[in-house]
């Protein structure tokens, strides 16, 4: 079955503090990668996504995130961590061909504490 | 880069009245639309997949008679929830795919409240 896990429920980081989002997924052929930002209220906003080449893959707001193909997983990093990086973080799967929604794991509530 | 526009982004209906959420693609044609509901502090539970002209493909466990979704045409898709209760109260985001990409894009969502 396709899958998405997220291990972490609740992260809290220092400011400044660099961090790391787990991702795992379950897939049965080569996945798109996607990480998602919420913020309270509001909708999805696209940090980076994976479709091949480079497994190291740079987004937006000093993101990224690195695919391991043998560990069936993507995780989120970000060196230093901002207050305004407090949010919801998902992480998302799809398949290659067009038509596939998204399947999204449960999500990262991430804290940041001064 | 591509919009997907929803709308109204809040609403408020009685319970029992039937309340219609936009979905439009501004500047590309969507072949594919999703609509996801979101519960609070939960995540995205895909709702359903419509393809433009044909009927939308439920996930298991969705009322296809409570949650009409239409997809008239390549740049609208509409979710109407009828005689909504205050259970149906959601986050609800449709996000559309062209055809000729895979990149999937998101609306921003609307908020529902039945009272």
């Amino acid at each position: 079955a396709q899958s998405v896990t997220q291990p972490d429920i609740h992260i809290t980081v220092s400011e400044g503090a660099s961090l790391e989002l787990r991702c795992n997924y379950s897939y049965g052929a080569t996945p798109y990668l996607f990480w998602y930002v919420q913020s309270p209220g509001q909708g999805l906003q696209l940090l980076l996504k994976y479709f091949s080449g480079d497994t190291l893959v740079q987004g937006i707001k000093g993101f990224e995130a690195e695919f391991k193909r043998s560990q069936s997983s993507f995780n989120l990093r970000k060196p230093s961590v901002h207050w305004s990086d407090a949010a919801e973080y998902f992480c998302a799967v799809g398949a290659r061909q067009a038509g596939t929604a998204l399947i999204f794991g449960k999500g990262t509530t991430l804290s940041v504490s001064s | 880069g591509a919009v997907v526009s929803q709308h109204p982004s809040r609403v408020i209906c009685k319970s029992g009245t039937s309340v219609k959420i936009e979905c439009r693609s501004l500047d590309f044609q969507a072949t594919t639309m999703f609509w996801y509901r979101q519960f609070p502090k939960k995540s995205l539970m895909l709702m359903a997949t419509s393809n433009e002209g044909s009927k939308a493909t439920y996930e298991q466990g969705v009322e296809k008679d409570k949650f009409l979704i239409n997809h008239a045409s390549l740049t609208l898709s509409t979710l109407t929830v009828t005689s909504a209760h205050p259970e149906d109260s959601s986050f609800y985001i449709c996000s559309a795919q062209q055809a000729s990409g895979n990149t999937i894009y998101f609306g921003e969502g609307s908020w529902l409240t039945v009272v």
